[in-house]
């Protein structure tokens, strides 16, 4: 069974630049979260998916992050424009329901915003 | 607020040594989860406990639960150079009637095992 993938692994972007990064979480798993660590920070909720639909967004730091699930399969994570402080590392996860909130996290995009 | 708050934030031993790690966190939970992150990788599900159990063994793992104190530790015994990676505690709280599980985690652990 494929993992939890995440993609670019890692993107170097310029202040005031885009930046889309994708999740393919798990055959058949309908949550889908985003999380992300700022260096040396704890790793913080973002959003979750059930299938398609919005479940909780009320980790999103602002208006300058979009996340999308057309389908509910793959997900897209926009930041636009980016800021210097929205480097980090982005993790996606997704889980089966009832399995008490057990995440099969991807292994991350890196941004860097200079 | 910040939940799970791992203690030591960095710990290094030798190879065979056990290691300790502590979580503690602030409100009521459902269950606690560790994770393992190996760098420039996913995090990865070691350990589930429950909130009315007081201790769990998987392996070389050993999970410790005082909801009294709110606090919990991982104990990896025998380490070796692989377990060198950074471990997360998360705290989980069911927040709707749909069975939705919140995760929040604190900042880690760094954990150095020195062959």
């Amino acid at each position: 069974e494929a993992g939890v993938t995440q993609f670019p692994s890692h993107s170097v972007i310029e202040k005031g630049q885009t930046v889309t990064l994708r999740c393919d979480p798990i055959s058949g798993h309908d949550n889908l979260y985003w999380y992300r660590r700022v260096m040396g920070k704890e790793i913080k909720f973002l959003l979750h998916f059930v299938k398609e639909s919005k479940q909780d967004e009320s980790g999103m730091p602002n208006n300058r992050f979009l996340a999308e699930r057309t389908g509910g399969t793959y997900s897209t994570l926009k930041v636009q424009p980016a800021e210097l402080e929205d480097s980090g590392v982005y993790f996606c996860a997704s889980s089966q329901a009832g399995l008490a909130g057990i995440r099969y996290f991807g292994p991350g995009t890196r941004l860097t915003v200079t | 607020s910040q939940q799970g708050e791992e203690d030591p934030q960095a710990l290094s031993i030798q190879e065979g040594e056990n290691a300790t790690m502590n979580c503690s966190y602030k409100t009521s939970i459902n269950n606690l989860q560790w994770y393992r992150q190996n760098s420039g990788r996913g995090l990865v599900h070691l350990i589930l406990i429950r909130s009315n159990e007081r201790e769990k063994h998987s392996g070389r793992l050993r999970v410790t639960l005082d909801t009294s104190k709110k606090s919990s530790s991982l104990l990896i015994t025998a380490s070796r150079a692989a377990d060198t990676a950074s471990y997360f505690c998360a705290t989980v709280l069911l927040y709707s009637g749909a069975g939705s599980y919140q995760l929040t985690f604190g900042k880690g652990t760094k954990l150095s095992v020195i062959p």
